[in-house]
């Protein structure tokens, strides 16, 4: 089953403390992406990465960092945490490029809080 | 600058009935559309697609209508269900050094009463 895991689900943490959000897929797609969604603003890309050790900014990438180690594994990594950093996560794959019926696979997300 | 807007935050129809949910864009260079549904506490899962050299795509119930000249898609749902409630997202995506990415429009809460 194609299917992108993330983890946690939930996260309460507090300012300024490191943390990862794990993410896995397992369909060997190149593209993978993380997303935040916030109330009024749909989801916005955080960062992507094309291939392994290849990574790049999205739209809204200040206080987040990524890696590419694996092609299966596309952690989300935030130094010092802020509580503007509250949202809801997605992490995404995909093939490179969008063809008929081609679609992108989302996470369940994670609810994080910073407090 | 929001290039994929939504501009309806919710929609209420009634069971049967037909469900249209508006997005437009703004961005010329977007190519392939595609429509989301998301339930609370779950991922957004894949609805329906069109690419640009296309006007209409349908799956069941589910049609897509593209209006390039006026940077219009909709997305007709017939006939609606209960269980169609949730939130829809419009995205879009481009070629070139933006391969792989999709940009969102802001949702529409569709609620369908039984």
């Amino acid at each position: 089953e194609a299917q992108v895991t993330q983890n946690p689900r939930y996260l309460i943490t507090v300012t300024g403390k490191k943390l990862t959000v794990t993410c896995s897929q397992n369909m060997n797609h190149e593209y993978m992406s993380w997303y935040r969604q916030d109330p009024g603003l749909g989801l916005r890309q955080i960062y992507y990465s094309m291939n392994v050790e290849v990574t790049d900014k999205g739209d809204v990438p200040e206080g987040y960092k990524v890696s590419r180690k694996e092609k299966r594994n596309f952690p989300l990594i935030l130094e010092s945490p802020s509580p503007n950093q509250t949202s809801l996560y997605f992490c995404a794959s995909s093939p490179i490029g969008y063809t008929e019926n081609t679609e992108a696979f989302f996470g369940q997300g994670t609810r994080l809080t910073v407090v | 600058d929001q290039q994929v807007k939504q501009n309806s935050p919710s929609l209420s129809v009634q069971e049967g009935r037909i469900s249209i949910l508006n997005c437009d864009y703004t961005n010329s260079m977007f190519d392939y559309f595609l429509w989301y549904k998301k339930y609370p506490a779950e991922g957004p899962t894949f609805l329906i697609s069109i690419s640009s050299i296309k006007d209409k795509n349908e799956d069941g119930r589910f049609t897509v209508f593209l209006n390039k000249s006026a940077k219009h898609l909709s997305l007709h749902i017939v006939p609606s269900q209960p269980g169609d409630s949730a939130v829809y997202f419009c995205a879009a995506s481009s070629g070139g050094t933006s391969y792989g990415k999709l940009t969102f429009g802001q949702g529409t809460i569709l609620t369908v009463h039984p």
